[in-house]
């Protein structure tokens, strides 16, 4: 079954500080996308990255790192010197069959000054 | 640079009403156009995707239908809607293989 956890639901942190935000995924494809998207409180999602199932390489975009590890299944999302506006909902995703997309249940994330 | 339009941005409606949300991209060609629901709180669900005009699939047996008439059009409708089709409702246009990128949402409200 194609599948995407994030078990952390809401996640608080006071501005500056490091946060990571957890992704496991399953599926059976041997070929697979994943994502991260940040839903701000407009609504719109945000694509801020992808990574196919052949680059293992970690990815930083200034603040922004990610560390994909397919040996647990994971695809981390770490957010260094935290600003208030960080203060979103984020979601994991996971593309398979190439169409299909499965999104995790997302964690909410406040930053507080 | 590729755009997407959704209408309304937020819409009142009656148990037992029609419904019918737009969705138009621009500056694209065959995208794959997606509808996606989400409920307060909660994750995206997806209800429909098209790979082409006229084709469409659904992932959620429901009262909602959609079509494309058109290339870059994607409209979701119901002929009754239901107090549970209270939600926000994205779309989003994408290619093989690739990231999707999503509309502004329309906020539907079902009383």
């Amino acid at each position: 079954a194609q599948k995407v956890t994030q078990a952390q639901t809401e996640i608080s942190v006071v501005e500056k500080e490091d946060v990571t935000l957890d992704c496991v995924y399953e599926t059976r494809d041997t070929t697979y996308y994943l994502f991260w998207y940040k839903q701000p409180p407009s609504g719109e999602l945000v694509f801020l990255i992808r990574r196919n199932s052949f680059d293992e390489q970690n990815e930083i975009s200034g603040r922004y790192s990610w560390n994909f590890q397919k040996s647990t299944s994971s695809f981390n999302f770490t957010i260094t010197a935290s600003q208030v506006v960080d203060s979103a909902v984020y979601f994991c995703a996971l593309l398979y069959n190439n169409n299909d997309m499965r999104f995790g249940a997302g964690t909410r994330l406040t930053v507080k000054p | 640079s590729q755009t997407i339009h959704q209408w309304p941005a937020t819409l009142v409606q009656p148990v037992g009403s029609p419904l019918s949300l737009e969705c138009t991209v621009e500056g694209t060609s065959n995208p794959n156009l997606y509808w996606y629901r989400q409920a307060a709180g909660r994750g995206l669900q997806l209800l429909f995707y098209s790979v082409g005009i006229g084709q469409i699939s659904s992932e959620v047996p429901q009262n909602l239908s959609a079509s494309r008439p058109q290339d870059r059009q994607f409209i979701l409708s119901s002929k009754k809607l239901l107090l549970s089709d209270s939600g926000f409702y994205l779309c989003a246009w994408g290619v093989f293989r690739n990231e999707q990128f999503f509309g502004p949402g329309t906020r539907l409200t079902v009383l």
